[in-house]
Formats: structure tokens, sequence, C-alpha cells
């Protein structure tokens, strides 16, 4: 069980755009920076946003990151096939002294 | 362009000690700015934080694991290594290698999967 919440699938039309949830609490989200990662089949994951909304060099503006009190949410827009991954949230718990993740979203774009 | 690599054996022996390196190209694992990261994640699972080593030599461990988890570094090689012992079937997964940037997991290695089996 995962100190993050996240949907364990979501699916959108190509072209379309999709939200991807994250609920912590307090201890996590509510009080440090929330990251959000993309896997792709086969692959390693990939940092898409960092400190809550930010995008790393290379990551297209389709990709957005929000947070409000204890959750964040994750945007992409103009969903392409490629985008089909699982998407993963992550910060630190300051009680756990640990990193923690979310459970993992499955996008499919159909 | 930073890049991490993982290394080490494919499978282990149920009870035997797990030994991982990462080996850093691209930056320094001597860098005040970064710690240095190891994660798993089982087959068709999430993922799991084991721990983190800053170039000092200061670590921090999952605590699900501390018992059994050492993380080390060695700033003359550019690399830090994974020790994990008395290894399990649940222990199979995934180990990935990651640069922190104390809010973000910004660079990953390939990752290497660790099987465990007599």
């Amino acid at each position: 069980q995962s100190v993050l919440t996240q949907p364990p699938s979501v699916s959108a039309a190509p072209g379309q755009k999709v939200t991807i949830s994250c609920s912590g609490s307090s201890s996590n989200i509510g009080n440090n920076y929330v990251s959000w990662y993309q896997q792709l089949p086969g692959t390693a994951p990939k940092l898409l946003i960092h400190d809550n909304n930010e995008r790393p060099s290379g990551i297209p503006d389709r990709f957005s990151g929000s947070k409000s009190g204890t959750s964040a949410t994750l945007g992409i827009t103009g969903l392409q096939t490629g985008d089909e991954a699982d998407y993963y949230c992550g910060t630190w718990d300051s009680s756990l002294s640990v990193g923690v993740f979310g459970g993992g979203t499955k996008l499919t774009v159909v | 362009q930073v890049q991490l690599q993982e290394s080490g054996p494919g499978l282990v022996k149920p009870s035997e000690t797990l030994s991982l390196t990462c080996t850093v190209s691209g930056g320094s694992v001597s860098s005040d700015l970064y710690y240095w990261t190891w994660i798993r994640q089982p087959p068709g699972k999430g993922l799991e934080w084991i721990g983190y080593i800053y170039h000092s030599g200061s670590t921090n461990y999952n605590p699900s694991l501390q018992s059994r988890v050492t993380i080390s570094v060695d700033t003359s090689k550019n690399q830090f290594s994974l020790k994990l012992s008395s290894m399990t079937a649940a222990d199979t997964a995934v180990y990935y290698c990651a640069r922190e940037s104390y809010t973000a997991l910004d660079y990953w290695g390939q990752g290497t999967l660790v099987t465990v089996s007599s």
C-alpha cells in the first residue's frame, strides 16, 4: 500500500486532455515539493515535473503540474499515443523520513 | 549530460547479500547540490525508495529496509554502491540508481533486474 494515492488507470482519446491525481497528507505533499515521473514500457522513470509545477528542460508544455493542500495533479494536454505510460508522483515524507511514491497510474490513449 | 549506470549480479541466492554499484558520468558524486539515491521496482509493481547518500557519507535509509541496507560512496571512482543483506524472493526487483536534487530525482540509471532464487 503506497503512502500516496493515485488512480490505477486513466484513459482518453488522442488530442484530448487528462488529469492524474495524487493524494497524500500534511507530512508529505502538504509540506514538501511534489515531482512526477513518466515510465514508458520497459524503461526507467523519467522526471516530468519537479517543485510541484516546474518542467525540466526538454519536457513539452503539454505536461503541467499543480498542488493544493495535500493533493497534487498532473495534467497532460494534446494526448499522443506515445504518452501511453505509467505515471508516478513522488515527494518526501517528513514524518517517516523517507521518499515516497504513489502506486502509479497507467495512462491509455485510445 | 549526466549518466548513471548500475552494475552487479542479476541473480542472488536467498539469504545472500546483494551488491550493486552505480557509476556516474557527466557529473560528480562530490557535488554539494545532490544526493545519490537507490530505488527499486518489483516486477509489475510500483517504485520503492531505498535510501540515499551525500558525498560526505551521510546516509538516510527507508525504515522498512534499514536493518539490511548499506549505501556507500567512492568519490575517487565517482561511484556509489548498495548492499542489501538477507535477500529473499520479496527483494526481486529492478534496482535503479538516481541523482536526487533535494526535491526530485532528475537523472536515473537504466535499471538492473535482480532475481533472488536458489
